[in-house]
């Protein structure tokens, strides 16, 4: 089973700064399906990130995807009040069994 | 436009089944590639993919719930159920269903609803 990690467990940061995500995967993610979600309490999430790098549909561009087989980051350039929340990675390769990492939380420092 | 809302009831007993049905409009769970799956997020902690069921009818469960867990579709009622039987209290959670498909994770949620195992 594909068990997904992710670092830190929690981000603390200013506004205007940029955040570094990491999710690393025990094994090769198929064909990079690698998602990423943003979740604000008392909310679903709402996914950012498809395919490793693309973004979704009205996301804006300083968030990021990168990454490849085992090792995935997502950066959110400069962060704005709206983007302290929890981040989820998933992946989706391993069809139809997939897996959520266990969280980054961003939180104003 | 597309909307999910999952239903249920919001208190179950130790050893119950639970039965949740997502109802959903915009889309249909007949057309190729389309799938609706469900995730669960127990409070204060992650999410967890517990099952997914495609047009075709294939079919994923979580391993670990796998034993427990059943996923159906009644496309007539646009409707996708999930059961889990021998509730327990640690299945505590809020439930979510979401579109999902051949190649894209989940697009589209609902807005979750809240099952509390107690007796």
């Amino acid at each position: 089973e594909l068990v997904l990690t992710q670092s830190p467990g929690t981000l603390s940061l200013s506004p205007g700064e940029r955040a570094t995500l990491s999710c690393r995967a025990s094994q090769s993610v198929t064909n990079n399906y690698l998602a990423w979600y943003q979740q604000k309490p008392g909310q679903a999430p709402r996914l950012l990130i498809y395919g490793a790098s693309s973004r979704a549909t009205g996301i804006p561009d300083r968030f990021s995807g990168s990454g490849s087989e085992t090792d995935f980051t997502l950066t959110i350039s400069r962060l704005e009040p709206e983007d302290f929340a929890v981040y989820y990675c998933q992946q989706y390769g391993s069809s139809p069994t997939w897996t959520f990492g266990q969280g980054t939380k961003v939180e104003i420092k | 436009q597309i909307t999910l809302k999952e239903s249920g009831p919001t208190l179950v007993k130790p050893t119950q089944t639970l039965t949740l049905t997502c109802s959903f409009s915009g889309f249909s769970v007949t057309t190729y590639g389309v799938g609706v799956g469900w995730i669960r997020q127990p409070p204060g902690k992650a999410l967890e993919w517990l099952a997914l069921i495609y047009w075709d009818d294939d079919k994923g469960y979580n391993p670990s719930l796998k034993s427990r867990l059943t996923i159906s579709k009644d496309t007539s009622k646009n409707q996708v159920v999930l059961t889990l039987t021998n509730m327990d209290p640690v299945d505590t959670a809020t439930y979510y269903c979401a579109t999902a498909g051949l190649a894209t994770p989940f697009d589209y949620w609902g807005q979750g609803t809240l099952v509390t195992v107690s007796s």
